[in-house]
């Protein structure tokens, strides 16, 4: 199993600042999504990134993936309170198979106002 | 609407008394999977299923049972819950590319007392 790290564990930031979250591993990634989830609810998908040094912009969100596969980062500018949440990656197996999804343990985002 | 329908989403029982949480996707998905959610551990995959009649372990399935008799179900059975089985469950299901994530159902919280 892989073993997917994140950084920070928490964060609590002003509504207006940026902030980057990062997940880590030892391992090679076929590739890597990011989901975020809010209380009460189920995890819901952002991305998937899956070249090398690949990224993606969804609005304020850029997600970047390591050249050589084995980190990504998100990064939210001017953050506001409608981001607070938990986010999470999630790695595939190195076969790339989408049912053995395993994930990271996540950061929790507070944006206050 | 397409989803993920989880029943029931809150549910406490007593240790020892065999119960079924139900998960049923009508998106025509092929992948289904069960993970637990617990503090400080993250999501954890008990089960996964690449299609009809095809299951196998993740990486905590003990205590824990699945079938797949068809596409759009893949029921959770826990035969003798134990407290250490209290946590929030998911159920989720993807097309199995990897470029697709996975949906999530709304989660089933169970306590065993």
């Amino acid at each position: 199993t892989q073993l997917l790290e994140q950084s920070p564990q928490f964060l609590s930031i002003q509504e207006g600042e940026n902030l980057t979250v990062y997940c880590n591993s030892s391992s090679v990634f076929s590739s890597l999504q990011w989901y975020r989830q809010e209380p009460g609810e189920g995890p819901v998908l952002l991305v998937t990134v899956v070249t090398g040094g690949e990224v993606k912009k969804l609005k304020r969100l850029t997600f970047q993936f390591g050249d050589a596969r084995k980190d990504s980062s998100l990064h939210i500018t001017a953050a506001q309170p409608g981001d607070t949440g938990l986010y999470l990656c999630a790695a595939l197996n190195s076969g790339g198979s989408n049912y053995k999804l395993t994930f990271g343990k996540g950061t929790l985002l507070t944006v206050n106002p | 609407e397409a989803q993920v329908t989880q029943n029931p989403r809150y549910l406490i029982t007593v240790t020892g008394k065999k119960l079924t949480v139900t998960c049923s996707q009508n998106m025509n998905h092929e992948y289904m999977s069960w993970y637990r959610q617990d503090p400080g551990l993250g999501l954890r995959q008990i089960y996964y299923s690449m299609n009809v009649e095809v299951t196998d372990k993740g990486d905590v399935p003990e205590g824990y049972k699945v079938s797949r008799k068809e596409k759009r179900n893949f029921p959770l059975i826990l035969e003798s819950p134990s407290p250490n089985q209290t946590s929030l469950y998911f159920c989720a299901s993807s097309p199995g590319t990897s470029i697709y994530g996975y949906t999530f159902g709304s989660g089933t919280r169970l306590t065993v007392v």
